[in-house]
């Protein structure tokens, strides 16, 4: 149980473009949803934090205009790279937890590794 | 000073070894604390979590915790090779806060 899924798993896209990344939590649902980044040998770094049918929350120094999340439902939410560039090329990997949970655990996605040339 | 500190390692041993990863922390409302594996390139895996202080044990893994030292460890019994992954403490208040991870130890167990 407990499993959560990213699509693509890697992207490569041209500077300027946006890009979109899917999560889906496959076996449960999932009231809020994580975003994070992690660049090569450093730990992940939280970018927001999204509830079903409300706007998400982004920790600071994070442009919400330039990544926007839809948390739509409780089995998918979506982070959208507005106008990449190549600064933003990094792994982008989703998480999931679902209320009633006393643990608080949190349910990683395999990860999306973005390019931007 | 980081409110979760965490060796990055690396650290090699030997297979069969038993392995002690630590976190140290300075925030005394985390309840919850959790270890996660990251494999090179893809997301991290829960392999325990513990509530408080105490511990807990599943198959090769032990995860401690001192709420009194702020310090949690887990342990890995006969370390095998595939076991060679990233190592992430990670922890919260609860309630559906966010987690706070450390900076991850990176492992070898080499043969």
């Amino acid at each position: 149980g407990a499993v959560v899924s990213q699509h693509p798993s890697w992207v490569i896209c041209k500077s300027g473009t946006s890009v979109k990344i899917e999560c889906r939590s496959l076996d449960f649902q999932a009231t809020t949803m994580f975003w994070y980044r992690q660049f090569p040998k450093q730990s992940l770094m939280l970018m927001a934090t999204s509830n079903e049918g409300s706007k998400a929350t982004y920790e600071q120094g994070v442009e919400k205009d330039k990544f926007l999340i839809n948390h739509a439902s409780l089995t998918l939410s979506t982070l959208t790279v507005t106008s990449a560039h190549p600064e933003d090329s990094s792994f982008y990997i989703c998480s999931a937890t679902t209320s009633g949970q006393t643990t608080d655990t949190q349910y990683f996605g395999p990860g999306t590794r973005l390019t931007v040339l | 000073q980081k409110e979760v500190e965490q060796d990055p390692g690396p650290l090699s041993v030997p297979e069969g070894a038993i392995v002690s990863l630590n976190c140290t922390y300075s925030n005394s409302a985390f309840q919850y604390f959790m270890w996660y594996r990251q494999y090179s390139r893809k997301g991290p895996e829960l392999l325990m979590y513990t509530y408080s202080s105490g511990n807990k044990e599943d198959g090769r893994f032990t995860a401690q915790v001192d709420k009194s030292s702020k310090y949690i460890s887990l342990f890995i019994r006969d370390s095998q090779p595939s076991d060679s992954a990233t190592y992430l403490c990670a922890m919260n208040p609860g309630g559906g806060n966010k987690l706070t991870f450390g900076t991850g130890t990176q492992l070898k167990v080499e043969l």
